[in-house]
């Protein structure tokens, strides 16, 4: 079975400061998608930034970009110029073209003024 | 309103009791799934459907039964309610085969008292 690792429960950046959260995590295939998903207090899920397996550039949205490193199945989250609106939960997420998505068990981004 | 609709948005159960958590979306997806996430950790994934008639399990299916027989609607059934079962239960779509972007609803908190 497929697993995620985030080995970071917490997190804290300064706002405008940039931060780095790591997900690693095994899979015998080769085809398959990555997710970083952002849960507020809301609790909404909300899906920051996807990453397919076959692409060899990182994808990346605005402010937030991806460092993916398939040999050593590494997919860090980077987020530039942080803002107080980003701090929430954040969750890797693995799938295969079924979309069942294995979670990580999160890590929780505080963003200081 | 188009998305995913979960209904209800709170409930506490006794021990032993039963109930249905609702869940339906107006966007004709064929995939459906339902996940549960415990405090302070990730999403799993307990049911999920392919269309309407057809449903299987996940990582986490003991306890609960579902039902598609409609492609707008996937209830997920609890007999016998446990404390275990307390947790926020989230549904998603999405359309096609591929790995689109998954549509959540906004969860139903349940607590088993």
């Amino acid at each position: 079975a497929q697993t995620v690792t985030q080995s970071q429960p917490e997190m804290s950046v300064q706002e405008a400061e940039t931060v780095t959260l790591s997900c690693t995590y095994d899979t015998s295939e080769s085809d398959y998608y990555l997710f970083w998903y952002k849960q507020p207090p809301s609790r909404q899920m909300i899906l920051v930034i996807r990453q397919e397996a076959y692409k060899q550039q990182n994808a990346t949205e605005n402010r937030f970009s991806v460092n993916f490193q398939k040999a050593a199945k590494s997919f860090s989250l980077k987020i530039s110029d942080s803002q107080l609106g980003d701090a929430a939960m954040y969750f890797c997420a693995y799938a295969e073209r079924d979309s069942r998505l294995t979670f990580g068990e999160g890590t929780q981004l505080t963003v200081n003024p | 309103n188009a998305g995913v609709t979960q209904t209800p948005k709170f409930r506490i159960l006794k021990i032993g009791q039963s109930m249905t958590l609702q869940c339906a979306q107006d966007m004709n997806h064929n995939y459906m799934y339902w996940y549960r996430q415990d405090p302070g950790m990730g999403l799993k994934l307990i049911y999920y459907s392919v269309g309407a008639g057809i449903t299987d399990k996940g990582e986490v299916p003991n306890g609960y039964n579902v039902s598609r027989s409609t492609t707008e609607d996937f209830p997920l059934r609890l007999e016998l309610a446990a404390p275990s079962q307390t947790s926020v239960y989230f549904c998603a779509s999405k359309s096609g085969t591929g790995v689109e972007k998954l549509l959540f609803g906004s969860g139903t908190q349940l607590s088993v008292l």
